[in-house]
């Protein structure tokens, strides 16, 4: 069974910290990896996406990717309030996407 | 660009009606769409993989005779949930993969079958 993990939270960071997000996927022969952002009642937005070992920048988010650990994190610099959401990490291959259950985040004011 | 717009957004019914929600692709031809489905605080689930021009391929434990998937042109397809029951209620999410982009969502019908 091929599997994305996430840690469900709730996890819970002071404004203009940076939030942390980790994920973990089973499937090796993963070829993309994504970071999506879910508030409640909405559907999922993309944030990030990642195709290759090491660090992807935008903005204030930071994807990184470790294929040899199988392992995709999301780093959110200076959060914000209007962070708060549930964050979706997902692998996919040959068209097939899977998706963690999410992490919630929630930005303490 | 990339943008999947999906309708209606929200849609209440009465058991037993058949409910029909549309996804369309505006600005890019999606040979493949997903269909998801998301019960309150708890992740998607992928329900079935629309396919134009052919067949849908439903996942594990998806009834295809309730969920009703059409994919008949490049930018449209449309998911009808027959015989609704108040236990179908939920988030429907439709999904398309966008080259160099990754997968674009559609904004989501919340139903809510009485």
């Amino acid at each position: 069974q091929k599997e994305v993990e996430q840690n469900s939270g709730p996890l819970s960071v002071p404004e203009g910290a940076i939030a942390s997000l980790n994920c973990t996927y089973s499937d090796r022969g993963s070829q993309s990896f994504f970071w999506y952002r879910q508030y409640s009642g909405k559907s999922p937005e993309l944030i990030m996406s990642i195709y290759s070992n090491g660090d992807k920048e935008d903005g204030r988010f930071t994807a990184q990717l470790n294929k040899a650990s199988q392992y995709v994190s999301l780093l959110i610099r200076d959060s914000q309030p209007s962070d708060s959401a549930t964050y979706l990490c997902a692998s996919s291959r040959d068209d097939k996407i899977i998706f963690g259950k999410g992490t919630r985040l929630h930005i303490l004011p | 660009g990339a943008v999947v717009s999906q309708h209606p957004s929200r849609v209440i019914c009465k058991s037993g009606t058949s409910v029909k929600i549309e996804c369309r692709s505006l600005d890019f031809q999606a040979t493949t769409m997903f269909w998801y489905r998301q019960f309150p605080k708890k992740s998607l689930m992928l329900m079935a993989t629309s396919n134009e021009g052919s067949k849908a391929t439903y996942e594990q434990g998806v009834e295809k005779d309730k969920f009703l998937i059409n994919h008949a042109s490049l930018t449209l397809s449309t998911l009808t949930v027959t015989s609704a029951h108040p236990e179908d209620s939920s988030f429907y999410i439709c999904s398309a993969r966008v080259l160099r982009y990754g997968y674009t969502f559609g904004s989501g019908t919340r139903l809510t079958v009485v």
